[in-house]
């Protein structure tokens, strides 16, 4: 089983849908969430850190179960502007005790007119 | 806002040559990764460095790649001999909180590598 899973999609959706996507993880110890959203052939940026419950940022909705071990995010209102890759990470605490990222694949989320 | 800088953004290299890449993170900011990304794939660390040391090397091809960040500040990546399945995006990202702590990674905009 991979550490972060993500169904890669694409999600595609008309303009002003609600859209979520999932990311489940294996290491039950990880204490921090991210999404990232990366642009074709960009880097990825920093979307919205998710350290307890959940996380809200105008339309965008992160949140943490960490009985099931998955973080979501929520688009509401979804726009033209949204179509990109969402990148899950998690951190790990290797035997160093250094934090580390640990990447899904992503989820392709493309929205049309 | 600052930012991570990388150069070069792009490198076509033939096999077997060497290639290095530079990274300067956002100033202040102690702990520096390199990553490889495979298209269709998340980001892979290759290596991070706290300050001048580094501290995760593991999945680093040390055969053929090798990192520097000599005076704690901006890091190189090299890979001699490039090999076809080097092709990727090299990114390099930062951090700044201390070991052990919740923090933030800063990407910086990458360098295309292609292996002909």
């Amino acid at each position: 089983r991979k550490e972060v899973e993500q169904d890669p999609g694409p999600f595609n959706v008309p303009e002003g849908a609600t859209v979520a996507f999932n990311c489940t993880y294996s290491n039950s110890a990880s204490q921090s969430f991210f999404w990232y959203r990366q642009d074709c052939r960009k880097e990825p940026k920093l979307l919205m850190s998710v350290y307890s419950s959940g996380n809200e940022d105008g339309r965008f909705t992160a949140q943490l179960n960490r009985a099931s071990q998955y973080i979501s995010l929520l688009i509401r209102d979804s726009k033209l502007s949204d179509s990109a890759t969402y990148l899950c990470a998690v951190n790990d605490l290797d035997g160093g005790g250094y934090n580390k990222l640990i990447f899904g694949a992503g989820t392709r989320l493309a929205v049309h007119p | 806002e600052a930012e991570v800088a990388q150069s070069p953004r792009y490198k076509i290299t033939e096999k077997s040559q060497a290639v290095a890449f530079w990274c300067d993170p956002i100033s202040g900011h102690a702990t520096l990764y390199w990553y490889r990304q495979i298209l269709g794939q998340g980001p892979e660390l290759l290596v991070q460095f706290q300050d001048e040391s580094v501290v995760d090397d593991s999945q680093l091809p040390k055969d053929r790649f090798s990192a520097e960040r000599l005076k704690g500040v901006d890091s190189t990546l090299k890979i001699q001999p490039a090999e076809l399945g080097d092709s990727a995006m090299y990114l390099c990202a930062s951090s700044s909180p201390d070991r052990g702590e919740t923090y933030e990674q800063y990407f910086g905009p990458g360098t295309r590598l292609t292996v002909t």
